[in-house]
């Protein structure tokens, strides 16, 4: 059982350039999120998505983009990389509301 | 809105030693408290959950019990271990899409 599966692990950007986070889930999750962790910080969420074809806006959305075509993959675009967006990327994703999150192993994104 | 508060670290504790990390909450509600665990390298995982005023969630050897009076939610352990070494996240969920978390409280546990 695969659960919620990132990739890549690590990247390095410089900036200005775009990329694309993949996360894709085999629990079929009506509910998928994308955090960042910095440190000190906790987790912020980013997008979160309740369902395919409905997204919204977290508390750090700026810089961002998501979609969500099928309920398994909820892509996250960084749409010119600056160096504020060096962190590491959670997707997870919940069967519900107040219920608990799965996450994936995260992705440590570096720019340059 | 909602908000976490939970013990700043980092906590180093020898092997055997009792551990407690704070944490209370502000919410609308009543909402779910979780306490995930992250490993070096890893995700978070869920460690335990309660999901109404007096639960007790347990896992591991670890425990809290949700406190509406206080809006707490304390994590403790009687006797840790080295592989008890990792960052510990509070959060909450309030009946709508989002998770609310703390900063996380680094613990490390020496032999």
């Amino acid at each position: 059982n695969a659960g919620v599966t990132q990739t890549p692990k690590f990247q390095v950007l410089k900036t200005g350039q775009s990329m694309t986070l993949q996360c894709a889930q085999d629990m079929n999750h009506e509910y998928m999120s994308w955090y960042r962790q910095d440190p000190g910080m906790g987790l912020r969420l980013i997008h979160y998505s309740v369902g395919a074809g409905i997204t919204d806006q977290g508390e750090v959305p700026n810089g961002y983009n998501v979609s969500r075509s099928t309920t398994e993959d909820f892509p996250l675009r960084l749409l010119s990389a600056a160096p504020s967006q060096t962190s590491v990327y959670f997707c997870a994703s919940r069967t519900g509301k107040g219920t608990e999150a799965f996450f994936g192993q995260g992705t440590r994104l570096t720019v340059v | 809105g909602n908000s976490v508060t939970q013990m700043e670290g980092p906590v180093t504790l020898s092997e055997e030693a009792f551990l407690t990390i704070n944490c209370t909450y502000t919410a609308t509600g009543y909402p779910s408290l979780f306490w995930y665990v992250q490993y070096p390298g890893e995700g978070l995982q869920l460690l335990l959950k309660a999901t109404k005023a007096d639960d007790k969630g347990s896992n591991k050897g670890f425990e809290a019990t949700y406190r509406k009076e206080t809006t707490s939610f304390h994590l403790e352990k009687g006797s840790v271990q080295v592989s008890d070494s990792a960052v510990y996240f509070c959060a909450l969920s309030s009946g709508d899409y989002k998770l609310s978390f703390g900063a996380g409280t680094t613990v490390t546990v020496r032999a």
